[in-house]
This record gives C-alpha cells, structure tokens and sequence, in this order.
C-alpha cells in the first residue's frame, strides 16, 4: 500500500524556517517525481515545487523561489521541503505527492507563520 | 508561465443535471492535462488525467476533453456525492500550476 506521511509543521514567527518532511513507502520511491502542494485556509490548490527521480532537476513556483529547497533522499525514501524567510502567506497546508499529477497524496501537514 | 483559468467559478444544479467545467491554458500543453476533485477537509482525489483518461475507480459520469488549450470536465448527472471543488492542473511543463478551482454544489 502507497503511503507518503508528511512531518514538520507547525507554528513559526514570520522569518523562521521549518523543514518538512515526507516519508514514502509501497513503492519505489526513486521511480517517481515528487512534488509538494499547498493549500492556504480557505483557498485553492497551489503547487510549491517538484523534484526529478535522482534530483538533477527541481522547480520552483515563482513565489518561493530563493526562499524554499525540494530535496530527496532516496535511500531513505524520503522527500524534503527546507522553508526559510517564512512569510504570513506560506500559512497553509502542504501535501506531498507523487509524480507531477498525483494519484497519491498524503494527508498534510499544517504550517502556520504568524507571531 | 503558462497560466491556467476555470469557468465558472462556482455552479449549482440538480441532482441528474449535466455539469461541465472548462479549463483554459494561455498556450498549449497538449494532453498534459489532469483534473482533481476535493471535498472540504480531504485530500484531494484524481479523477482524469491525460486530458482525457479516466482513473480507475472513478465513476463512469464523470469524463473529460480536450487538447492544446482547452479543455473540459463533463459530470453527466450530477450526484449529492458530486458536491466539491474541482481543480485541473497541467503537467505539460515545470511550473506544474493548477487552475484556481471551481465549486460544484446541488440546486
């Protein structure tokens, strides 16, 4: 059974970092793009970045850019999100996902940045 | 970037009432065209991707069309189960960007 479980969230004062975490299993991780989504309260979807199976290539939606690193380490399967200069408007849910389009999310973790 | 927009941004209909929502790319991305459905506090489900392929398990009234730039999600009679907020998203290229939703709800 495909599992992603995403760690790390919580609450942080504007400028702060958080490093979220997703942990794969039931299948084989290093196969897949991954990607994380966010979901600020209240709002639409909003795709935050993908990485490349081997993590040669990463993107960026324009507004973290600078600010936030995807990273993967694929002999723990395990996907990363490094956010630093947090801003009130990073406030949101974010899911890990598989692939680009994704079948497979997890349930989201909940960062809040506010003082 | 390509940008993607929806219409409507929300409907109400009967039960048995066919929906259909668009989504519209600013240049083309081929079939690389997903559609997703979410109901309030779940994660979001995949019902359609390649524009027009529907994902195992989901309904048989729900399909989708298109090619290029536009394209749409056909609910050909809604169910009280319907009841969400349907999202496409192209995978055509990096930045992998959704349409800003459109909510679906019961007359």
């Amino acid at each position: 059974e495909v599992q992603l479980v995403e760690s790390g969230g919580g609450l942080v004062q504007p400028g702060g970092s958080l490093r979220l975490s997703c942990a794969a299993s039931g299948f084989t991780f290093s196969f897949y793009w991954m990607t994380w989504v966010r979901q600020a309260p209240g709002k639409g979807l909003e795709w935050v970045a993908s990485i490349k199976q081997d993590g040669s290539e990463k993107y960026y939606v324009d507004s973290v850019k600078g600010r936030f690193t995807i990273s993967r380490d694929n002999a723990k399967n395990s996907l990363f999100l490094q956010m630093n200069s947090l801003r009130a408007e990073d406030t949101a849910v974010y899911y890990c996902a598989r692939g680009n389009y994704a079948y497979y999310w997890g349930q989201g973790t909940l960062v809040t940045v506010s003082s | 970037d390509i940008q993607m927009t929806q219409s409507p941004s929300s409907l109400s209909a009967s039960v048995g009432d066919r929906v259909t929502i668009t989504c519209r790319a600013s240049q083309g991305v081929s079939n690389y065209l997903a559609w997703y459905q979410q109901k309030p506090g779940k994660v979001p489900k995949l019902l359609i991707y390649a524009a027009s392929t529907v994902q195992s398990g989901v309904p048989s009234r729900f399909s989708g069309s298109g090619s290029g730039t536009d394209f749409t999600l056909t609910i050909s009679s809604l169910q009280p189960e319907d009841v969400a907020t349907y999202y496409c998203q192209k995978y055509y290229s990096a930045p992998f960007t959704f349409g800003p939703g459109t909510k679906v709800d019961i007359k």
